[in-house]
């Protein structure tokens, strides 16, 4: 098994641009998750979905945030417009059981 | 809602030397409990998970924890560290069927030649 597959691994972008982050989770796996983790905050959830459905999104910080999962085997994470503040390490995590979840390699975003 | 607490930032064994890493948690009910450990640069990698049954739990590279109800207490523990085992730990717990997980700070753990 391949595991969560993230993409791009690292991404640099200027203040005021769009941000996509990609996620393919483990085939079979029902939930998806996205975390975002900085030195300050630590690890945060900020959305999950079960069933390709958004369940909790009360993680999101703002509107500027968005995710969506058209289907089992891909999901997006969208920040627009990018702030400096939204430089973090966003994981995309799965899971086929309730809370065993499996993390994919992250996204590294600096927005400068 | 449950929460974790690890109150170790930092921890440096000697390799060879055992080692255990305390989490807390505070939640009303049986939780899951479960210890990741990251690399730098790397994801989340599940080490050991509890849900129920045996309180001494195996995971994987030697790894093993013990659930103590009596004191909300999740530790890692492993007998003898490798340099590999250097990296960051966490402690995770979760509740009830709703994926509302919540992670620990972490503990950085280094491991001195």
């Amino acid at each position: 098994d391949a595991g969560v597959i993230q993409s791009p691994r690292h991404e640099v972008t200027e203040m005021g641009q769009e941000v996509t982050l990609r996620c393919k989770p483990i085939s079979g796996h029902d939930y998806l998750f996205w975390y975002r983790q900085t030195m300050m905050r630590g690890l945060e959830l900020l959305i999950y979905f079960n069933n390709n459905v958004p369940i909790d999104d009360s993680g999101m910080p703002e509107d500027r945030f968005s995710a969506k999962m058209p289907n089992a085997s891909f999901s997006t994470l969208k920040i627009q417009p990018s702030e400096p503040r939204d430089s973090a390490v966003y994981f995309c995590a799965s899971s086929l059981r309730v809370h065993e979840q499996y993390f994919g390699p992250g996204t590294r975003l600096t927005v400068t | 809602a449950q929460s974790v607490t690890q109150p170790d930032i930092h921890i440096t064994v000697s390799e060879g030397a055992s080692l255990e890493l305390r989490c807390n948690y505070s939640y009303g009910a049986t939780p899951y409990l479960f210890w990741y450990v990251q690399s730098p640069g790397q994801g989340l990698q599940l080490l050991l998970k509890y849900f129920s049954g045996d309180t001494l739990v195996q995971g994987i590279k030697g790894f093993e924890a013990e659930f103590k109800r009596s004191q909300s207490s999740f530790n890692l523990r492993k007998p003898s560290v490798h340099w590999s085992d250097a990296a960051e730990y966490f402690c995770a717990v979760g509740a009830g069927n709703n994926n509302d997980m919540r992670f620990g700070a972490g503990t950085r753990l280094t491991v001195k030649p």
